[in-house]
C-alpha cells in the first residue's frame, strides 16, 4: 500500500540557514507524483513544489528544491535561505496514476525559524 | 484568478445535527476533492468529484456524502454529527482532464467544524 513517511515531527532552524525536510515514500505504482505543501497556522494548504516519477531532473521553485532519489524512494524538500515566514507545517504528499485525484499525505514536519 | 473558496470558515454544531460545507473551485477546474484533517489522524482523503460524478472515495462512513454541480461547485454533507467529526475540512481543486500523476491540487482555507 502507498505510504508517506516524515520522520521529523519538528525542527528549529536559524534564519537565513538552509533546511532539509525529510520524506520517504512507498508505492508499487511506477507512475506517481510527489508534492510538498506548506500549512501556516491559518490552515490553508499552500502548494510548493511537484516532482513526477519520470522526471529526470530535480524540481526547483524559487527557494524550494526537491531532492528526488528514486532508488531510495526519498523526496526531501530543501529550503534555501530560510525566512521567518517559512515557519509552518510542511507536508509531503503523493498521488498515483491509479488514483490520481487521491493525495496521500505524510504526518508533517513543524518548522520553526529562529530570528 | 480567484483561488478555492470554502464557506463557511467556522461552524459550531451539536451531536446529531447535520452540516453542509461548500467549496467553489478555481475557475476552469473540474475536479474537486475533500479532505479531513484532525490532530490524531492527520489529513485523510474523503472523496473526489469530477464532472458531477464521484470518481474516488476514501474510507469514511456513509454519513459523509458530497455532490458536485454543473458549475463544478461542490458541497459536502455530514449527517448525524459525532464529536469525532470535529476537524478542519479542506477542499481542493485541480484542472484534471484525465487521471495523471501530475495533477496539482490547490486548496482552500478550509472550514473548521466543531461538534459539541
Amino acid at each position: 500500500a502507498q505510504k508517506i513517511t516524515q520522520t521529523q515531527p519538528g525542527m528549529f532552524v536559524q534564519e537565513k540557514e538552509a533546511v532539509t525536510l525529510d520524506c520517504t515514500y512507498d508505492t508499487s505504482d511506477p507512475s506517481y507524483g510527489l508534492f510538498w505543501y506548506k500549512q501556516p497556522s491559518s490552515g490553508e494548504m499552500i502548494f510548493l513544489i511537484y516532482q513526477g516519477s519520470y522526471d529526470q531532473q530535480n524540481a526547483t521553485e524559487g527557494r524550494y528544491s526537491l531532492n528526488f532519489q528514486k532508488a531510495r524512494k526519498s523526496a526531501n524538500l530543501v529550503i534555501s535561505a530560510s525566512q521567518l515566514g517559512d515557519s509552518a507545517m510542511y507536508f509531503c504528499a503523493m498521488t498515483q496514476v491509479s488514483s490520481a485525484s487521491k493525495i496521500i499525505f505524510g504526518s508533517g514536519t513543524r518548522l520553526s525559524i529562529r530570528p | 484568478k480567484a483561488g478555492v473558496t470554502q464557506t463557511p470558515r467556522y461552524l459550531i454544531k451539536t451531536r446529531g445535527q447535520q452540516v453542509t460545507l461548500s467549496c467553489s473551485p478555481i475557475s476552469g477546474h473540474r475536479s474537486v476533492s475533500w479532505y479531513q484533517q484532525t490532530p490524531g489522524q492527520g489529513l485523510q482523503f474523503l472523496f473526489e468529484y469530477f464532472s458531477e460524478t464521484q470518481r474516488n472515495k476514501g474510507n469514511f462512513p456513509g454519513r459523509f456524502s458530497g455532490r458536485q454541480f454543473s458549475n463544478s461547485r461542490s458541497e459536502m454533507n455530514v449527517s448525524t454529527l459525532e464529536l469525532g467529526d470535529s476537524a478542519l475540512y479542506l477542499c481542493a481543486s485541480s484542472p484534471t482532464l484525465l487521471p495523471g500523476q501530475g495533477d496539482i491540487q490547490y486548496f482552500g482555507a478550509g472550514t473548521r467544524l466543531s461538534v459539541l
